[in-house]
């Protein structure tokens, strides 16, 4: 079974600021998913790569295959930018579904 | 553009009692699953389906039952309530999940069971 970690756990920052978030993954995989969930909200797809880097706006997401590791990076940060961001892998071979990290909790004061 | 569909969003229920959580997905995704999510934990697979007629268990299945008569529709069933399901359940869909799809969710049944 993958273990996926992320790091941190929480995270507060000022608006503008450069945010990273990480994740970790035990087992090599398919593909990695970056996903956000606002309070009392649902789940929204982010970014999902299986190699490199991808960019979408503000964010942008990188994976290293070979380290097993990955990373969301957020520029010029804002308060609506305050949500649980998660990881996930698909570690294929199989239909077993998504394996999770507990999420990162982001916090941006204005 | 209705992507997935859960109902209800909130839903209180007594120890024993059963009900069902809805799941519809209009993008003709094969595969659809259900996790629930525990604070301090991340999203537990609960049961999955890779198309009509064909489900299987997850991580964490006992006390729930499952079934996929359409490739639309993917309701998940309590059979008898216990406190220790009191969660947010998320149902989601996509292409292929094993080679890899983007993944689309629901927008989550807080369930409380007294």
């Amino acid at each position: 079974k993958n273990e996926v970690e992320q790091s941190p756990q929480n995270l507060t920052a000022q608006e503008g600021e450069f945010i990273t978030i990480n994740c970790s993954y035990s087992v090599g995989i398919s593909a990695l998913h970056w996903l956000q969930q606002h309070p009392g909200g649902g789940i929204v797809s982010l970014f999902m790569l299986s190699s490199g880097k991808k960019k979408h706006g503000r964010l942008i997401a990188t994976i290293n295959i070979q380290e097993k590791h990955s990373s969301l990076h957020i520029t010029a940060s804002h308060p609506r930018d305050s949500a649980v961001y998660i990881c996930a892998v698909n570690s294929g071979g199989g239909a077993d579904g998504l394996t999770f990290g507990k999420g990162t909790h982001l916090i941006i004061q204005p | 553009n209705a992507g997935v569909t859960q109902t209800p969003k909130f839903q209180v229920l007594k120890t024993g009692q059963s009900m069902t959580l809805q799941c519809a997905q209009d993008m003709n995704h094969e595969y659809m699953s259900w996790y629930r999510q525990d604070p301090g934990m991340g999203l537990r697979l609960i049961h999955y389906s890779v198309g009509a007629g064909i489900t299987d268990q997850g991580e964490v299945p006992n006390g729930y039952n499952v079934s996929r008569s359409t490739t639309e529709d993917f309701p998940l069933r309590l059979l008898s309530a216990a406190p220790s399901q009191t969660s947010v359940y998320f149902c989601a869909s996509s292409w292929n999940p094993a080679g890899g799809s983007e993944a689309f969710f629901g927008q989550g049944t807080r369930l409380t069971v007294v």
